[in-house]
């Protein structure tokens, strides 16, 4: 599975969009990209997936650049309940449910 | 319906014991995926069942092994326990392995603090 690299934290007020960069240039092309994120003290939380087209569901946005060496997750509106270890993550999706997990961005949302 | 499962959420053991964890998965769900996270090094894969079937392994001594039952709950293990193996254990659950689709999405359990004295 291709390497990612991520900020290792950010701070964002509450109520703004929180906007979580991840590299993944060495991504190929049957590489899909995840997002999961761990609250304190629980498992992760799968939030979203895309192979190179933007996705958007209940919880955020993916947007995935043209080259897809790069993506953003997007919260729209954060909340302190979103307060997180956000992880991007590559893999082949065929190939099992291994999870390849970096250090992640460590998401502060501040009142 | 109710989520994934561990059992049990808190254990101490010893150096040289051997411990083993439970995970009851999502009803219906096949996979079965463990997880060691540490503060050193992160969240790492152990192993994934699926069908009573080890589908991957990760970068983990043979003390670490598990199995799955006919009704997709699993087992983990580790025997001659070292100093090193306190962390939290987390166990995934998904409907099928692989794929492309929602249906691959993984869902963790709470995980077993393990501490080893």
């Amino acid at each position: 599975d291709a390497k990612t690299t991520q900020p290792t934290s950010m701070d964002c007020a509450e109520g703004r969009a929180a906007n979580l960069p991840c590299n993944h240039s060495t991504i190929s092309g049957n590489e899909y990209v995840y997002w999961y994120r761990q609250i304190h003290s629980q498992g992760p939380q799968y939030i979203i997936h895309g192979l190179k087209n933007n996705e958007t569901n209940e919880m955020a946005s993916l947007i995935i650049t043209e080259d897809r060496k790069s993506s953003t997750l997007i919260l729209p509106h954060a909340t302190l309940r979103d307060t997180a270890v956000y992880y991007c993550i590559v893999r082949v999706a065929m190939a099992g449910n291994m999870l390849t997990f970096g250090g992640g961005t460590r998401l502060m949302v501040k009142p | 319906k109710a989520g994934v499962t561990q059992t049990p959420r808190y254990l101490i053991k010893t150096r040289g014991q051997q411990v083993t964890l439970s995970c009851s998965p999502i009803s219906g769900h096949r996979s079965v995926s463990w997880y060691q996270q540490t503060p050193g090094q992160g969240l790492q894969f152990l192993f994934e069942y699926f069908s009573e079937t080890q589908r991957n392994k990760g970068n983990f001594p043979g003390r670490f092994s598990g199995r799955q039952f006919s009704n997709s709950r699993s087992e983990m293990n580790v025997s001659t326990l070292e100093l090193g193996d306190s962390a939290l254990y987390l166990c995934a659950s998904s409907l099928v392995s692989g794929g492309i689709s929602s249906y691959n999405e993984q869902f963790f359990g709470p995980g077993t603090r393990l501490t080893v004295l």
